[in-house]
């Protein structure tokens, strides 16, 4: 697609129950980032995919978070027994190569409540 | 590890007037590069200027000017004649040469006043 298109673009969920966000990416951008933007926050680093490489987890919080990239291009970030603390808006964006030297295009994120 | 601080929470400015957003990064290392986006409400992080950091010449983009500082580790974002379309969140960001992520800071909220 022609930017970075996230789903949904805002989710209220229950504390406890698993959510999952979507990305994806500009066509034939191979690296994909997921970052975490909490109230009066800077942006929060998750989870990096570059092509068929294993992904680098290390900003991930908790094992309640997770994330996968099918076939090179969506990604799903999944969120399990949901806490309030989670709530933040999930920025997600895509890079033409894993050297990013300018920059990154981001989605509009998706912004998460947990009640 | 990397570092990127924005020590001012928000700024504000008269329209058509020049507002400076401050900067300062650490790094152990000499090449990097540079970065500020701009997040309006509608929450998408747009690119507003770049800087290579073995250039010593400061970039600019149209109304966007950045004041680099190798020595200092600053990296200021000039805005000139405001305009109400610049209100939004500013970050500073960080990226090491060879390193995938973005290092941000925590971000500066400009108001244009009209």
């Amino acid at each position: 697609g022609a930017g970075v298109s996230q789903s949904p673009s805002n989710k209220v969920t229950e504390k406890g129950k698993d959510v999952e966000l979507r990305c994806d990416p500009i066509s034939g951008h191979t690296a994909l980032y997921w970052y975490r933007q909490s109230l009066g926050q800077g942006l929060e680093f998750l989870i990096y995919f570059q092509g068929n490489s294993a992904p680098d987890k290390s900003g991930l919080p908790s094992d309640r978070f997770s994330a996968e990239r099918t076939g090179g291009s969506v990604s799903t970030l999944t969120i399990q027994r949901t806490q309030q603390e989670d709530s933040a808006v999930y920025l997600c964006a895509s890079s033409l190569t894993a050297i990013a030297n300018y920059g990154y295009t981001f989605g509009s994120g998706t912004r998460l409540t947990v009640v | 590890a990397q570092t990127v601080t924005q020590s001012q929470p928000e700024m504000s400015v008269q329209e058509a007037e020049t507002v400076t957003l401050s900067c300062t990064y650490d790094t152990s290392e000499s090449d990097y590069y540079l970065f500020w986006y701009k997040q309006p409400p509608s929450r998408q992080m747009i690119l507003v200027i770049r800087q290579e950091a073995y250039k010593q010449q400061n970039a600019t983009e149209n109304r966007f000017s950045v004041n680099f500082q190798k020595a200092a580790k600053s990296f200021s974002l000039k805005i000139s004649d405001s305009q109400l379309g610049d209100a939004a969140m500013y970050f500073c960001a960080l990226k090491i040469q060879g390193a995938q992520k973005l290092v941000f800071g925590q971000g500066t909220r400009l108001t244009i006043n009209p």
